[in-house]
């Protein structure tokens, strides 16, 4: 049973350009986190998502981001024009159902490393 | 605000006991979960306490206090395998906020 799945593992784009980050969840999970960790940090939540609905997207920067996850294919974190504070790693999580809190665990993928030169 | 605090860097030694605290402030609190992240890695889930108490996974035990707003994880026999972060997370439903993570070093 494959994990979590996440790719690209690592993204370099110019400061401008479109990142698309890739997750694929676990077998059997509907619910996907999205995440974000600067260098010696905690991983801050953006968004949650169940197929074709946006949960909760209280963390997403209001410009710029953008995730979905269809009915069909992985989750997809979108980011548009760039800049060099965008350069962190992004961790997607999945779990079987709602996190309810932490009591049902996320599972974490092995995350992208975005760069922005 | 919801927020969890714990501590940069605690070091300790092979075959050591360590603590690693957390408080917190979540509003609609369900739980405390533990990860364990090492360097370049994805995070791990370590434990759940939902209830007050304490609970015991192998050589990991953690430990809920919901009135002191306060828990920890206790790391017995460490080994240099352990060296990793480790970070408290809680919310509520979906929103998982982490706190800031506790690097823990183990030497020989």
């Amino acid at each position: 049973n494959a994990g979590v799945m996440q790719n690209p593992r690592h993204l370099v784009r110019r400061r401008g350009q479109e990142a698309r980050l890739r997750c694929s969840p676990m077998k059997g999970h509907s619910h996907v986190y999205w995440y974000r960790q600067l260098p010696e940090e905690g991983l801050k939540f953006m968004v949650y998502l169940q197929k074709e609905n946006i949960i909760d997207e209280s963390g997403m920067p209001k410009e710029r981001f953008s995730a979905e996850f269809p009915k069909e294919g992985p989750s997809i974190l979108r980011i548009q024009q760039v800049v060099r504070g965008d350069s962190a790693a992004y961790f997607c999580a999945s779990s079987q159902s709602s996190s309810a809190g932490g009591g049902n665990e996320q599972f974490f993928g092995p995350g992208t490393r975005l760069t922005v030169l | 605000g919801q927020s969890l605090e714990q501590p940069s860097e605690v070091t300790a030694v092979e075959g050591a006991i360590v603590q690693i605290n957390c408080t917190y402030q979540t509003s609609g609190f369900y739980g405390l979960s533990w990860y364990q992240q090492h360097d370049g890695g994805a995070p791990t889930f370590l434990s759940y306490n939902a209830l007050d108490g304490l609970e015991e996974t192998g050589r990991f035990s953690s430990f809920l206090s919901r009135s002191d707003s306060y828990g920890y994880l206790l790391l017995q026999e460490l080994q240099m395998k352990d060296s990793a972060s480790y970070f408290c997370a809680g919310g509520s439903q979906g929103n998982l906020i982490f706190g800031k993570g506790t690097k823990l070093s183990v030497k020989p």
